[in-house]
């Protein structure tokens, strides 16, 4: 089965600074790649996704990269703001599953 | 995702003692899922259903049960088999039986032993 490493477990940044998170795959059939955003007590929220069909998508301050080679995913995020400041999840699936394997979440601290 | 409702917000459970928690969606989406979140370990399927009267397995079943006898509900009953059930539950719905489609969360129950 599918098996997501995340990386850092934690993450501080200073208001303003960029953020990276870091998940690798272990399918190299998986080819859906979203992110959540939970805020403390809250349900995830998706905040960007990519298909393996390209390396990269933006939407305002997040970026998300895809390299399938190396089967490893990213997760960027400018100019970071408090608001910023909650548990990130990454998650993978491939055609043949039918749900996604998540990766153990990034608590990111944007200090103001 | 104001169409997913997960009740009750909280949950407390006795020794020997089976709870369910529900899930009710107005999406009419096809496929459900159980996750259970405890900190620092992400979110772990429980289980999954893609079609009325039909569900799967996920990575940690054992001690859990489901039902789905229609499209919009999902109950999932935590029985009293599952020795450590405190956790985050949530649940969770995908429009078609696409792969690639987000999935959508509800709010999330939050079970503790008395």
């Amino acid at each position: 089965g599918e098996n997501v490493e995340q990386h850092p477990s934690t993450l501080s940044v200073q208001e303003g600074d960029s953020a990276v998170i870091k998940c690798t795959y272990s399918d190299s059939a998986s080819n859906y790649f979203p992110w959540y955003k939970q805020e403390l007590g809250k349900r995830p929220q998706l905040i960007i996704d990519i298909r393996s069909n390209v390396g990269e998508k933006k939407d305002q301050r997040i970026a998300v990269t895809l390299n399938k080679t190396a089967k490893h995913f990213s997760l960027h995020i400018t100019e970071t703001q408090p608001e910023d400041s909650a548990v990130y999840f990454c998650a993978a699936i491939s055609t043949g599953r039918r749900a996604l394997t998540f990766g153990s979440g990034t608590r990111l601290q944007v200090q103001p | 995702d104001g169409g997913i409702t997960q009740s009750p917000k909280y949950l407390f459970r006795k020794e020997g003692q089976n709870v369910t928690l529900s899930c009710e969606q107005n999406l009419n989406h096809d496929a459900m899922y159980w996750y259970r979140q405890d900190p620092g370990q992400g979110l772990r399927l429980i289980y999954y259903s893609q079609i009325v009267n039909d569900f799967q397995k996920g990575d940690i079943a054992e001690g859990y049960s489901v039902s789905r006898e229609k499209k919009e509900s999902f109950p999932l009953t935590v029985t009293s088999a599952q020795k450590n059930p405190t956790a985050f539950y949530l649940c969770a719905t995908k429009t078609g039986a696409n792969y690639d489609q987000p999935q959508h969360f509800g709010d999330g129950t939050r079970l503790s032993i008395l």
